[in-house]
């Protein structure tokens, strides 16, 4: 049982470069979501999705995107890349009455050069 | 969701009970407070939550004042892998859980 799992964990990119974060995760949960962390603070939500083909914006959507084809999987694609978002993402999922428990991946380290 | 304000740090001593307040005044009666921390850089876990009630698991209890307006964790026995940043959440039957600047708890041998 892997849990949540994020890739890569490091990336550096070049300003307008495009990519995409992948989370998977094997519980069957619904809920599914994305953050980030800049230094010093706590997490802000990008994205989230509670079920297969139904995404939402968090509190800091722009520059994101995101997509649900099935229940596993929950990437979030950077379309331009900016220094600005140059931070540590983490993936999270849980089973999706309310929130409950959320289980998070181990985070990937964006650098936008 | 309620906001939540949590001391910026605080110290403790390994072995003792670190006792983590959160306020929270502003907390409607069908949100539930939630606790998680974050140890280094790692995502964070979760602790506990609870409505009304008193809660305890193998990790914490949380002890919910009766007007709901603050809440206090507590790990009994604090150890240095505790130490770690703690993150106090009000959150109503929604999806958006945000997370503060928390509080840092550093657990001193």
């Amino acid at each position: 049982n892997a849990g949540v799992t994020q890739t890569p964990k490091f990336q550096v990119l070049k300003t307008g470069q495009s990519m995409t974060l992948q989370c998977a995760q094997d519980m069957n949960h619904e809920y599914m979501s994305w953050y980030r962390q800049d230094p010093g603070m706590g997490l802000r939500l990008i994205h989230y999705s509670v079920g297969a083909g139904i995404t939402d914006q968090g509190e800091v959507p722009n520059g994101y995107n995101v997509s649900r084809s099935t229940t596993e999987d929950f990437p979030l694609r950077l379309l331009s890349a900016a220094p600005s978002q140059t931070s540590v993402y983490f993936c999270a999922s849980s089973w999706g009455q309310g929130i409950g428990e959320l289980f998070f991946g181990e985070g990937s380290r964006l650098t936008v050069l | 969701d309620a906001k939540t304000t949590q001391p910026p740090s605080m110290d403790c001593a390994e072995g003792r009970a670190a006792n983590l307040p959160c306020n929270h005044s502003t907390i409607s009666g069908n949100e539930y407070v939630y606790w998680y921390r974050q140890i280094h850089s790692q995502g964070p876990q979760y602790i506990i939550h609870g409505l009304k009630n008193n809660e305890t698991n193998e990790m914490a209890s949380l002890i919910i004042t009766e007007d709901r307006k603050s809440s206090t964790l507590i790990l009994p026995h604090a150890t240095l892998r505790d130490t770690a940043v703690y993150y106090c959440i009000a959150l109503s039957n929604d999806y958006k859980l945000s997370f503060g600047a928390g509080t840092t708890v550093t657990v001193r041998a």
